[in-house]
């Protein structure tokens, strides 16, 4: 049973404007959410994270919000730029020793920044 | 540095035949893990070891081995291949797991097609 869900499988922005993902999750016990992009023949590569006690994280044009009584988190990325296509991954771990590397993945969100 | 390397990118073999995933890191990282990526399923753990000589499994384990003889060196067995291992695989490593939530550093993929 996933325990992370991302429900949008694309999602299309002009460039300049705002993209906004979505993930939904089940397990009240994760400690840090984490996003990742990937690009086609690439591995996953860190985007941004935030720790559960937080509702907010920004790092430059990125920015991930979470709510805690909904189970949900988005990351917004203002202004879009067409380097920004890409297929976005949700993740989230729980942080003990004995699930380290456990990260929980969603489906991914494919996102294309049109001219 | 190097990251993680994973050799070969692209593999195609026949049922029952048998091959090794290599992975490699040149960062001194302690934890590594192996995830496999599947279309709708997102990323999913399937072995991951906390240090040399330490290996344990994840969500997604039955037709795979690994061993981790070495800190650099964490190679993925396929046993019997099965035209449901068909998918991209993906080695993941980090210092230790605090370092985790600041992202995973993963390699650029195996493609694995089992006809």
């Amino acid at each position: 049973d996933q325990q992370v869900k991302q429900n949008s499988p694309s999602l299309s922005v002009q460039e300049g404007r705002i993209s906004i993902l979505n993930c939904d999750y089940t397990n009240s016990m994760f400690d840090y959410f984490l996003w990742y992009k990937k690009y086609p023949a690439e591995g996953p590569t860190f985007l941004i994270s935030i720790s559960s006690i937080k509702d907010k994280n920004e790092d430059g044009r990125f920015t991930v919000f979470l709510n805690k009584s909904a189970k949900h988190l988005s990351l917004h990325i203002v202004p879009s730029q067409p380097g920004d296509s890409a297929v976005y991954f949700c993740a989230a771990i729980i942080m003990t020793t004995d699930s380290w590397g456990k990260l929980q993945f969603g489906a991914g969100t494919q996102v294309v920044v049109t001219p | 540095n190097a990251g993680v390397t994973q050799t070969p990118k692209f593999q195609v073999l026949k049922t029952g035949q048998s091959m090794t995933l290599q992975c490699a890191q040149d960062m001194n990282h302690e934890y590594m893990s192996w995830y496999r990526q599947d279309p709708g399923m997102g990323l999913r753990l399937i072995h991951y070891s906390v240090g040399a000589g330490i290996t344990d499994q994840g969500e997604v384990p039955n037709g795979y081995n690994v061993s981790r003889s070495t800190t650099e060196d964490f190679p993925l067995r396929l046993l019997s291949a099965a035209p449901s291992q068909t998918s991209v695989y993906f080695c993941a490593s980090s210092y230790d797991i605090y370092e985790g939530v600041y992202g995973y550093t993963f390699g650029s993929g195996t493609r694995l097609t089992v006809v």
